[in-house]
């Protein structure tokens, strides 16, 4: 079935740093790519997310790059601070059914 | 954004009893609804996917005599576990959708379940 891989599962930089996290889907239906972000116990928060016909997508201090070629996606953050700490999941879903396929997501700890 | 409630926000229940999740979308119609489950340190598990008025669909390896789900209207759904056991216990999260209303999916603010 569809799955999607996100790498790496824990990241850990120093505070003011850039993070990168990247994900690969299966299913080349696949044309909407949200970016979660949960913190514990509580619900994932859209943070950004880029629809199969554009490239790129920058909001502030957050940007998602795609590349529909090598089924791939990463998000970047900037200038990170430490209410960035985190877990980020990636997601990709079809029109078909909207149906969220979830990475398995990646712990953010920034280092003061 | 669309405003999703759930309740409760955690519970705690004796193995062999049941437990009523309720999921509401209190802004928008829902027509869909995605069950998720979150065992700690792993991502959101998709349980069952529901229509407004039909039966819902379950993802492999969920119990559907198990995980009772009704979604008799467009602003309500509720997830009853049956029997639970300690194993059950988990972070269970609604996600309601509305058809044609866009790609963004929303979230309930997600339910504590803990069974002793």
């Amino acid at each position: 079935g569809e799955n999607v891989e996100q790498h790496p599962s824990t990241l850990s930089v120093q505070e003011g740093d850039s993070a990168v996290i990247k994900c690969t889907y299966s299913d080349s239906a696949s044309n909407y790519f949200p970016w979660y972000k949960q913190e514990l116990g509580k619900r994932p928060q859209l943070i950004i997310d880029i629809r199969s016909n554009v490239g790129e997508k920058k909001d502030q201090r957050i940007a998602v790059t795609l590349n529909k070629t090598a089924k791939h996606f990463s998000l970047h953050i900037t200038e990170t601070q430490p209410e960035d700490s985190a877990v980020y999941f990636c997601a990709a879903s079809r029109n078909s059914n909207y149906q969220l396929i979830w990475g398995a997501g990646t712990k953010l700890i920034i280092k003061p | 954004g669309a405003v999703v409630s759930q309740h409760p926000s955690w519970v705690i229940c004796k193995s062999g009893t049941s437990v009523k999740i309720e999921c509401r979308s209190l802004d928008f119609q829902a027509t869909t609804m995605f069950w998720y489950r979150q065992f700690p340190k792993q991502s959101l598990m998709l349980m069952a996917t529901s229509n407004e008025g039909s039966k819902a669909t379950y993802e492999q390896g969920v119990e559907k005599d198990k995980f009772l789900i009704n979604h008799a209207s467009l602003t309500l759904s509720t997830l009853t576990v049956t029997s639970a056991h300690p194993e059950d216990s988990s972070f269970y999260i609604c996600s309601p959708y509305q058809a044609l209303g866009g790609y963004e999916q929303y979230f309930g603010p997600g339910t504590r379940l803990t069974v002793t």
